[in-house]
């Protein structure tokens, strides 16, 4: 069974002091790992996917990093938008069946 | 990107009526499309797989007879929650995968639906 387990539960930081989330991963065959945003009351909104370790991506502030146990999802200089839950999910096998972890809530204060 | 649309996006009940809630792909056409159920800072747990023009595949624990799911067309799935009871008060969101996406499990989100059961 995949499992999925994201690191801190929360976090807070202060506007433009950059830190990083982590997403740990056990499964039988990585397909993708992914990236959500989801803000309160929202549904997730699509951020990355990472297919292979050393792969990484980028877009603004946001960087997602991906080895064969972990991914990293890099904040740097944040800014008070970026505050939300912060969701990794993986898939496996032949279906497209998405396993997620429970997030990370990421305040940064200005 | 994609857009997925879902409605009620909340909606109050009472105890042991049904409610309906819907789920559209509005620029692309879906084969599958997903319900899954959120407590407040837990996981988003899949409820189901809903295939176009066939049943729908409940995952383990999931009650198909509670849960009725019907996906009538390619860009349409529907979640019923039948005789709801306080317990099933949650947040319900559906998601869609573009197949003409080349990213392998991408799926898009609706804006979910929070039922509350009184």
């Amino acid at each position: 069974e995949d499992q999925v387990t994201q690191s801190p539960e929360a976090l807070r930081l202060q506007e433009g002091e950059s830190s990083s989330l982590n997403c740990s991963y056990t499964v039988s065959g990585l397909r993708g790992l992914f990236w959500y945003r989801q803000d309160p009351g929202k549904g997730p909104e699509f951020l990355f996917t990472l297919y292979s370790a050393g792969e990484e991506k980028e877009k603004e502030r946001l960087k997602a990093t991906l080895t064969k146990k972990e991914s990293f999802l890099h904040i740097t200089a944040p800014k008070p938008e970026d505050s939300a839950t912060y969701l990794c999910a993986v898939v496996s096998g032949s279906n497209y069946k998405l396993t997620f972890g429970k997030g990370t809530l990421l305040t940064v204060n200005p | 990107g994609a857009v997925v649309s879902q409605h009620p996006s909340r909606v109050i009940c009472k105890s042991g009526t049904s409610v309906k809630i819907e789920c559209r792909s509005l620029d692309f056409q879906a084969t599958t499309m997903f319900w899954y159920r959120q407590f407040p800072k837990q996981s988003l747990m899949l409820m189901a797989t809903s295939n176009e023009g066939s049943k729908a595949t409940y995952e383990q624990g999931v009650e198909k007879d509670k849960f009725l799911i019907n996906h009538a067309s390619l860009t349409l799935s529907t979640l019923t929650v039948t005789s709801a009871h306080p317990e099933d008060s949650s947040f319900y969101i559906c998601s869609a995968r573009d197949p003409s996406g080349r990213n392998t499990g991408e799926l898009f989100f609706g804006e979910g639906s929070r039922l509350t059961v009184l």
